[in-house]
Parts: structure tokens; sequence; C-alpha cells
């Protein structure tokens, strides 16, 4: 159980194209989905917070509108880049969890990797 | 500013023995813990969760949990050379979201 599905794994473009990353969940409601960024040798940094229905909360220095997410239904959704340059070539990585209790675990997508040419 | 450290690494074990994975963290106010393995160019996986101070085992790894002290540690037994990876520690801290602080990571090598 708990699979979370993200698409597509890899995304080659050139600079200037709006790229849309999915996350499902396929085995359960996600309530909330959360949106992170890697860089090579370094951890996760959380982009974004996605809650069904309502806004997105964005961390500090992140762009909201480079970075367009959209939680339309218990069970998808997306990250846009709009206009992505080189220096948003990275790891993207979507999580979800069920609702309820704060004890449930973050369930990860297994990511997403944008290169701008 | 809420923290989560990690040592680094690389921890290198042979084959065979146990391997400890150390976190500690810097507010007495936090809710769950949880340990993530990455291997190189994928995404974490879920190792385990832990809630409770002391001791909760699963298979191979016991996840220990001192929030007095604020450490929270991995014990994998039997260590294999599959097991090397980066292990990530996250706390959720209580704040009224979801939201994990991941700390940087060990990076765990088991030698053959």
């Amino acid at each position: 159980g708990a699979v979370v599905s993200q698409h597509p794994s890899w995304v080659i473009c050139k600079s200037g194209t709006s790229v849309k990353i999915e996350c499902r969940s396929l085995d359960f409601q996600a309530t909330t989905m959360f949106w992170y960024r890697q860089f090579p040798k370094q951890s996760l940094m959380l982009m974004a917070t996605s809650n069904e229905g309502s806004k997105a909360t964005y961390e500090q220095g992140v762009e909201k509108d480079k970075f367009l997410i959209n939680h339309a239904s218990l069970t998808l959704s997306t990250l846009t880049v709009t206009s992505a340059h080189p220096e948003d070539s990275s790891f993207y990585i979507c999580s979800a969890r069920e609702g309820g209790a704060l004890n449930q675990p973050q369930h990860f997508g297994d990511g997403t990797r944008l290169s701008i040419l | 500013q809420k923290e989560v450290e990690q040592n680094s690494g690389p921890l290198s074990v042979p084959e065979g023995a146990i391997a400890s994975l150390n976190c500690t963290y810097s507010d007495r106010v936090s809710q769950s813990f949880f340990w993530y393995r990455q291997y190189s160019g994928k995404s974490p996986e879920l190792i385990m969760s832990i809630y409770s101070n002391g001791d909760k085992e699963d298979g191979r790894f016991t996840a220990q949990l001192n929030k007095a002290s604020q450490y929270v540690s991995l014990l994998i037994r039997d260590s294999q050379p599959s097991d090397s990876a980066t292990y990530l520690c996250a706390v959720n801290f209580i704040s009224g979201t979801y939201k994990y602080i991941f700390g940087t990571g060990t990076r765990l090598k088991v030698l053959a």
C-alpha cells in the first residue's frame, strides 16, 4: 500500500519551456502533498505544501509564480515549472500523506529529473 | 530555526556488522520521527517511524528515540552491501503543519 506515482521521470527541454509534473497517490487519498527539490549530494529542500482544494503554502525563497502548484483532487497534485531556465535543472520529488493524525508518514514518488538546456 | 543534524559520513561497516546512525534535533516539542533510505539517484523510501521514547524493532532495523536528550538513532543489524545508501532522518515538529525537517543524511557503506 501507500504508493505514490510521479510522472514524468525524466524531462529534457529547452530554456523558456514550461514543464508540468504530476504526482498521484494510487491507493490512498492524500489530503496533503509536498514538493521537494534536491541538488546533487544535498538533502531534500521543501518547496511547498499542497492541500487539496486550497492554495499551496510555499517555503521562504520559493517563487510561487515560477513554481505553480495545483492540488485539484485527493489523489493528484501538479507542479508546473514556468519558463524554465538551466538553473531550474534539478531532481524534483513529491510526497503524499493520508489525512488524519500527525503521525502519518510521507510516502515519496520516484522523482522527476529535470534538465533545461 | 528548528534543525535536524546528522553526520554526513561516510560511515563504513563490514558486512554482517551493526550499523549505527544518529540524528539530533533542536526542539524538544517534536511529534514524530522518521527514517528514510535514499539510494543514489532515487527518491527516499520509508524505513521506520517512531513516536514514543524507547526502541522500536522491524526486522533488521531498530529505531531508538530519546526525547529528553533530543536524539533518534537507527540500528541496522547484519548489514548487507545492499544497505549502502544515504539515510535521512526526518522530524515533524509540532507546529500545526505536517511538514518535515530533514537532516542532510548519513551515507552508509557496507563493505563486502
